[in-house]
């Protein structure tokens, strides 16, 4: 079975710093991966997805997620922290044959500070 | 880009009540999904629908069914709505292939006083 872990419930970063959001996939087949983005009261905006292509994906926003298949990791980055990207981000998995549902980790509040 | 458009932004319902809520996307897309959001919970899966007439549990279904009787509409239905179902309705759809994202609405904020 497939499952999305993503470390830290909450993060906090300063204007300007680094966004590191950690996901972890566990999937027994070769995953596709999704990174969303909520705001407050709105639906989920897609950010970034990788499809077996290039392991490096760079998505909107200057949000970027590098594929690590040793790793199992798919982590979500941003060299440098807005206000505005304050949100609940969800990292979600699928894979081949899937007609079915993404499979979402529990989402990570990102609160930018002044 | 898509447009998935869910009917209503904000609903407040009665318990026992029969509520509907409504989901049109204008992608053509075979893949249409009900989540539902909650603190603590995250997004679970309601139902979703893999062509007209067609559908699928997902891992909440119960107290919920749906209709697709046109590929762009997926209605979800609250057959006697409870409190316990107060909650964020998410609609999303997909195309044909597992390895296309989904699209989401802007979600229902349903409230069953």
């Amino acid at each position: 079975a497939q499952s999305v872990t993503q470390l830290g419930s909450h993060v906090s970063v300063s204007e300007g710093a680094l966004v590191l959001l950690r996901c972890n996939y566990s999937s027994s087949v070769p995953p596709y991966l999704f990174w969303y983005v909520q705001y407050p009261n709105q639906g989920l905006q897609l950010l970034l997805k990788y499809t077996s292509a290039a392991t490096l994906v760079k998505g909107i926003n200057g949000f970027e997620a590098e594929f690590k298949k040793s790793e199992t990791s798919f982590h979500l980055t941003k060299p440098s922290a807005h206000m505005s990207d304050a949100a609940e981000y969800f990292c979600a998995v699928s894979y081949s044959g899937s007609a079915r549902q993404l499979t979402f980790g529990s989402g990570t509040q990102l609160t930018v500070l002044p | 880009d898509v447009k998935v458009t869910q009917s209503s932004r904000y609903l407040v319902k009665r318990t026992g009540e029969k509520v509907f809520l409504e989901c049109v996307q204008d992608m053509d897309h075979e893949n249409m999904f009900w989540y539902r959001q909650d603190p603590g919970l995250g997004l679970r899966l309601i139902y979703f629908s893999y062509d007209v007439k067609m559908k699928e549990k997902g891992d909440i279904p119960e107290g919920y069914s749906v209709s697709r009787e046109k590929k762009e509409r997926f209605s979800l239905i609250l057959e006697s709505a409870s409190t316990n179902q107060t909650s964020m309705y998410l609609c999303a759809s997909r195309g044909a292939y597992s390895n296309q994202p989904q699209h989401f609405g802007d979600g229902t904020r349903l409230s069953i006083l």
